[in-house]
Order: C-alpha cells, then sequence, then structure tokens
C-alpha cells in the first residue's frame, strides 16, 4: 500500500506570495491532518479535514486555509506569506482518529 | 489546553544499553497516545499506538505503556543500536468540548546511540 505523499518536496517563495501544499493520503484514509513544525514551536496542528469537511482546526490566522477533495486527496493554502511561515509542513493521513501516518513533508522557505 | 511535555531534552548512549524514554500530558481526556520517531529533515514514522483503554503496547524491541490516571507514558528500547539514533516524538490525540484536536505533541527526545 503507498504511502502519504506529499508535493512539492521543497519551495521557496517570497513575502507576501501565496503558496499551495498537496497532500495524497493512504487509499482508503478518509481523514488529513496538517501539522507545521518550528524549531522554535515544535509540531503544531493546523486543521483536519475528514470527508471533504473540516472537522478540526488549531489556532492559526485565517491564511491558513486548507480543503479536501472527494477523493481524499487535500490541499493547504497559505495567503500573503509571512517569514515565520517558513517551516517544514507535514500532513497525516488515518481512517478515523486512529493511527496518524505521515508524509515526508513540504519544506517552505520564505525570503 | 493539553500540554506534552517529554523527558529528557537530549540522551547519548553506548550501543547496547537498555533506555527509557518519558511522556506526560496534562488532560487524561485522551483518545489515543502515539509515538514517533523522526529522522533529521524527514517526515514522522510511526511507532507504537495505545489506545486509552489499553496499558502498553510492544513492537519488536520497543514498548510503549500508558497511565491515563497519572497522564504518563514511557517508551522502553531495547537493547539499543546505532540505527536507533533519531528524535523521537510523543503524541496525544484528545478531546475537547468541540470533538478532538488533533495530536497534540512534546519537544521530543534526542536520541544518540554511540557505536
Amino acid at each position: 500500500k503507498a504511502g502519504v505523499t506529499q508535493t512539492p518536496r521543497y519551495l521557496i517563495k517570497t513575502r507576501g506570495q501565496q503558496v499551495t501544499l498537496s497532500c495524497s493520503p493512504i487509499s482508503g484514509h478518509r481523514s488529513v491532518s496538517w501539522y507545521q513544525q518550528t524549531p522554535g514551536q515544535g509540531l503544531q496542528f493546523l486543521f483536519e479535514y475528514f470527508s471533504e469537511t473540516q472537522r478540526n482546526k488549531g489556532n492559526f490566522p485565517g491564511r491558513f486555509s486548507g480543503r479536501q477533495f472527494s477523493n481524499s486527496r487535500s490541499e493547504m493554502n497559505v495567503s500573503t506569506l509571512e517569514l515565520g511561515d517558513s517551516a517544514l509542513y507535514l500532513c497525516a493521513s488515518s481512517s478515523n482518529r486512529d493511527e496518524q501516518y505521515f508524509g515526508p513533508g513540504t519544506r517552505l522557505t520564505v525570503t | 489546553k493539553q500540554e506534552v511535555t517529554q523527558i529528557p531534552a537530549a540522551l547519548s548512549v553506548p550501543e547496547g544499553e537498555n533506555l527509557v524514554l518519558n511522556c506526560s500530558f496534562t488532560d487524561s481526556a485522551i483518545y489515543n497516545l502515539q509515538w514517533f520517531r523522526q529522522d533529521p529533515g524527514k517526515g514522522l514514522t510511526s511507532l507504537l499506538l495505545i489506545q486509552s483503554s489499553q496499558r502498553e503496547q510492544t513492537s519488536g524491541r520497543l514498548n510503549a505503556s500508558l497511565d491515563k490516571s497519572s497522564g504518563r507514558s514511557t517508551l522502553y528500547i531495547a537493547a539499543s543500536q546505532p540505527g536507533d539514533s533519531a528524535t523521537y516524538l510523543c503524541a496525544v490525540f484528545h478531546y475537547s468540548g468541540g470533538g478532538a484536536d488533533g495530536l497534540t505533541f512534546g519537544k521530543g527526545t534526542h536520541l544518540i546511540i554511540q557505536p
């Protein structure tokens, strides 16, 4: 069974731009969660999608948004990028709030 | 607000030793607890999942225990090997008024196994 895939793996953007990251979950998994990892704050929960609906959201500004498609693939969008958005963005898939399987992450650098 | 603490933050031991990593959490209303390892610049690899009704789980040389009432979990690694060198993360999936809030992670234990 293929694992969680994330694209792109690396991104360099300029302040003020927007970015879209993609996550394909394990086949059959309907839940996709997104996390931000930084050296200072560690891993923080962004939001979770289940069957195309946002089920929960962490404490991030509205510049961070996401969506999920009918095939469970999910995208995360960050608008008006700030230097502090530089991080490793990880997505995780699960069948429904049980064992979480993480992808390799997208390394975003904002200059 | 759920908080997860991992002790120690870093650990360096010679190959072959048995070791214990500690994790504590402040809110016992958890759905499950999961241990991960992360290699530098990589994603997270799931090691063990313990449901809130379980006391322990084992996989190979790894054994994780859970004491929900005291808010503690330990990860025991037997006969450590250099390939075990990584950062180990503990995370809890807990309930709040609005439902489960996603995983709350500790800061991790950076483990180095000396050959």
